[in-house]
């Protein structure tokens, strides 16, 4: 299975610090993307980072990617209340075009 | 800015019944894609659809599930006889790429099976 696995499960952090949330996949991708989905919501695409990308900025967003390591890290800077969602890792696969979604991090940003 | 919409947002059914769920993606993508994700579990693929053929689909995707883009806006995902375990949020994505392009998601239709 390419499914990414996102560590931890669960963070919770104070707001103005910042969270750190980590993917890891397991088979060759073209890009990597991080969405976020609010409780029973859908889902929102943050950013995407190339294979040849190995660090992305998007506003409070910094994405990392490691292709040797198949792992990839989503930092969110000075955290707001508004920023607890799930985060969710998605891949793609080199010859199909479908995404593999990770199990998430569920992040709740305490005021 | 434009976004893919899905309606309904709700749907209880019961069990046995057919469902239509739809979805209209965004007007110049050629890639269009369902996704699952049963309360609490991942993200699952489901199948996608190009060229009005379907290109990939998961095992998920067994003779119960259909697409169809049946004008040059609406793209549908029919089940032909739910199942109490259909009942997920269920998601429709499109793209304008392939590769190295996002998929743009809908806010999902829920739908319940009793």
């Amino acid at each position: 299975s390419q499914q990414g696995e996102e560590d931890p499960q669960a963070l919770s952090i104070q707001e103005g610090e910042n969270a750190t949330m980590n993917c890891s996949y397991k088979t060759s991708i073209n890009n990597l993307q991080w969405y976020r989905q609010n409780s029973g919501r859908g889902l929102v695409h943050l950013i995407l980072i190339r294979s040849n990308e190995r660090e992305k900025h998007s506003g409070r967003l910094r994405v990392t990617l490691d292709t040797s390591k198949k792992s990839s890290s989503l930092l969110i800077t000075a955290s707001r209340a508004a920023d607890t969602a799930s985060y969710f890792c998605a891949t793609d696969g080199v010859y199909g075009n479908q995404f593999y979604f990770g199990t998430g991090t569920s992040l709740t940003v305490i005021p | 800015e434009p976004e893919v919409t899905q309606t309904p947002s709700h749907q209880v059914t019961q069990m046995g019944q057919e469902v239509i769920l739809r979805c209209v993606p965004i007007s110049n993508h050629l890639y269009f894609y369902w996704y699952r994700q049963i309360l609490g579990q991942k993200v699952e693929f489901l199948v996608s659809f190009y060229n009005n053929e379907i290109s990939e689909k998961s095992e998920i995707f067994d003779d119960q599930f259909s697409v169809e883009r049946p004008d040059g806006s609406n793209f549908t995902l029919k089940i032909r006889s739910t199942k109490l375990e259909d009942s997920a949020m269920y998601f429709c994505a499109s793209g304008r790429d392939r590769n190295q392009e996002t998929q743009y998601f809908g806010p999902g239709t829920r739908l319940l099976v009793l």
